[in-house]
């Protein structure tokens, strides 16, 4: 069974731009969550969506924001881009969330020149 | 409010010698505990996890962890180490049924020596 896959892995944009960030889930999980990791803050939850719907959210501004589409894929968009969105940004899959387990990507990693 | 401390920002080791990671949190209610692993340029994988139950669990890769609730503390620990075992660690807890509810600690970096 293939795993989580984010596209793409690397990214570098200027600050004021706008990024999309895509995750293809593991087959047959509904449940996809992202995170921001960053040395600073270390490892905060964004968002979950489950059935394309947002199911609940993390403590980040409106810039962040992210969808679901009716095969589980998700995308997440952060618009007006600052220096302190440089992160790894992970997707994790779950079946139905709660305690089951998550399955996280490897991660695309945004710099924010 | 929850918090998750890991005293050990890095934790260098020989290879075949055991190894601790220390793991304490704080919280008003009950919490769920969960250890996870990063290897480089990979994203996280769950180790082992205390729902409820025995407080020994056991993981993958011949990780093991003892809730202690008295002394809030989730320690993992491997009586031998290979030179794979080289990663971060994190330590989560969750007070609740949802992933928002998940407090990741700062991580802890082991450096496995041959």
């Amino acid at each position: 069974k293939a795993g989580v896959t984010q596209t793409p892995r690397y990214l570098i944009k200027t600050r004021g731009q706008q990024v999309t960030l895509s995750c293809s889930p593991i087959s047959g999980h509904r449940s996809v969550s992202w995170y921001q990791q960053t040395p600073g803050q270390g490892l905060q939850f964004l968002f979950e969506y489950f059935s394309e719907t947002q199911r609940n959210k993390g403590n980040f501004p409106g810039r962040f924001s992210g969808r679901q589409f009716s095969n589980s894929r998700s995308e997440m968009n952060v618009s007006t881009l600052e220096l302190g969105d440089s992160a790894l940004y992970l997707c994790a899959s779950s079946l139905s969330g709660g305690y089951n387990e998550q399955f996280f990507g490897p991660g695309t990693r945004l710099t924010v020149l | 409010a929850q918090s998750v401390t890991q005293l050990d920002s890095q934790v260098p080791v020989f290879e075949e010698a055991p190894v601790e990671l220390r793991c304490n949190y704080s919280s008003s209610v009950s919490v769920y505990l969960f250890w996870y692993v990063q290897y480089p340029n990979q994203g996280l994988q769950l180790l082992l996890k205390y729902l409820s139950g025995s407080t020994l669990v056991k993981g993958i890769n011949g990780f093991e962890a003892e809730f202690n609730k008295s002394q809030t503390s989730f320690h993992l620990r491997k009586p031998s180490v290979h030179i794979s075992d080289t990663a971060e660690y994190f330590c989560a807890v969750c007070a609740g049924t949802s992933y928002d509810k998940v407090i990741f600690g700062p991580g802890t970096s082991l450096s496995v020596i041959p």
